[in-house]
């Protein structure tokens, strides 16, 4: 069964910072990947996404992620965080299983960025 | 223009009560799902339709019964409201014939609070 993992339950960062958001995947085939940010009291909004091709997956907002085969991990990534960044982070697997797509999400990582 | 539109979005309601919640995408989407998002943020997929047909079906009390009148529609009925079904119930829709977007577009949520 596909799945993934986000170690961390909350990580927090400083203003200016680099932050990276956790994600480990378990899947059989290819993995498509995905990343989705929840703002307080709203809907789940798409980031991005890794189907195939270079490793490095630009996003909305400037987020980034790596997929990484050998380490099974697809985690986020911004260069400077804001605090405008602080939200719920999902990380989620597209299962195929008996040939319908649906999305397979990870726990959630809230991500504080503090001023 | 809203893609995925889901109403309403707040929903409190006593134990017992039957209620129903609308989802309509005008995306020309033909597969739409609903995911269920428990008080500890974790997200799960309940039902998805492709073209008016069930085509995945979670375990999920048959008190919840989706409805799908055409397929930019997909309802999500409710008999006999429980405490645990407190959730935020999200609508989300992919175009089927491409797998790399297995619900993109979601929603902005249904809050519901059963008392």
């Amino acid at each position: 069964a596909q799945s993934v993992a986000q170690p961390e339950d909350q990580v927090n960062v400083a203003e200016g910072n680099p932050l990276t958001v956790k994600c480990t995947y378990s899947v059989s085939g290819n993995p498509y990947l995905f990343w989705y940010v929840q703002y307080p009291n709203r809907g789940l909004q798409f980031l991005l996404k890794y189907i195939t091709g270079d490793n490095l997956v630009k996003g909305s907002y400037g987020f980034e992620a790596e997929f990484n085969k050998s380490q099974t991990s697809f985690h986020l990534k911004k260069p400077s965080a804001l605090v405008s960044d602080s939200a719920l982070y999902f990380c989620a697997v597209r299962d195929l299983s008996g040939g319908y797509n649906k999305l397979i999400f990870g726990a959630g990582t809230r991500l504080a960025v503090h001023p | 223009d809203t893609a995925v539109s889901q109403t309403p979005k707040y929903l409190v309601t006593q134990m017992g009560n039957d209620k129903s919640i609308k989802c309509e995408q005008n995306l020309g989407h033909d597969t739409m799902y609903w995911y269920k998002q428990d008080s500890k943020k974790f997200l799960k997929i309940m039902f998805s339709y492709n073209n008016k047909e069930l085509i995945i079906n979670e375990t999920v009390p048959n008190r919840f019964s989706p409805k799908s009148p055409d397929k930019a529609h997909l309802n999500l009925h409710i008999n006999s409201l429980e405490l645990g079904d407190s959730a935020v119930y999200f609508c989300a829709s992919s175009p089927r014939i491409n797998p790399s977007d297995p619900g993109r577009d979601f929603g902005q949520g249904t809050r519901l609070t059963v008392v």
